[in-house]
């Protein structure tokens, strides 16, 4: 069991470049979540998906979007990205109250 | 809506001191609770919950934490600190009702132990 990976650790981008963080769960978990966390800001909620073909805004959705086709993958796209999306990454897979975390990315945006 | 406040965005104690970690929350209904640790470098993992049943519920390493109603309060203790507790500590609330298990996080306490 695997649990919930997360690719890549690290990636640096320049201001307007997209890219897709990836995120997998081989538990088989209806729920998944991506989450940024900033010094001091704990963690703010980016989407959700309460299943495949579901997802849902959180409290910081804007220049994220997330698709959910299987159960298994929740990627998470950035369309351009800007130094405010500076931040480290955790995806997060539940099926009930408790969350599983991956290992996190670390985006740096210059 | 449910909201979680952590006290003290940083404690610092010795090693072999107790460890007092403090989380209020608001839920306008009964809330789930949690305790997640996150060290050095890696994602946040389950220290402890309280969904119903007993109030003072147990976690690894040592850790507790007692539901307090009255004080809307979830408080991590543990006796005795070690060196390896040093990470930081994020408390959690789902409201139990609307179906929703997407919790919401409070702003997290950097437990530093000194030898």
């Amino acid at each position: 069991n695997a649990g919930v990976t997360q690719t890549p650790k690290f990636q640096v981008l320049k201001t307007g470049q997209s890219m897709t963080l990836q995120c997998a769960q081989d538990m088989n978990h209806e729920y998944m979540s991506w989450y940024r966390q900033d010094p001091g800001m704990g963690l703010r909620l980016i989407h959700y998906s309460v299943g495949a073909g579901i997802t849902d805004q959180g409290e910081v959705p804007n220049g994220y979007n997330v698709s959910r086709s299987t159960t298994e993958d929740f990627p998470l796209r950035l369309l351009s990205a800007a130094p405010s999306q500076t931040s480290v990454y955790f995806c997060a897979s539940s099926s009930g109250h408790t969350q599983y975390f991956g290992p996190g990315t670390r985006l740096t945006v210059l | 809506a449910q909201s979680v406040t952590q006290l003290g965005s940083h404690v610092s104690v010795s090693e072999g001191a107790l460890v007092l970690l403090r989380c209020n929350y608001s839920s306008s209904v009964p809330p789930y609770l949690f305790w997640y640790v996150q060290y050095p470098n890696q994602g946040l993992q389950l220290l402890l919950k309280y969904t119903t049943g007993a109030t003072l519920v147990k976690g690894i390493n040592g850790f507790e934490a007692e539901f307090k109603k009255s004080e809307t309060s979830f408080h991590l203790t543990k006796p005795s600190a070690h060196m390896s507790d040093a990470a930081e500590y994020f408390c959690a609330v789902i409201s139990s009702s609307g179906g929703s298990y997407i919790p919401t996080f409070g702003r997290g306490t950097s437990l530093i132990v000194h030898p």
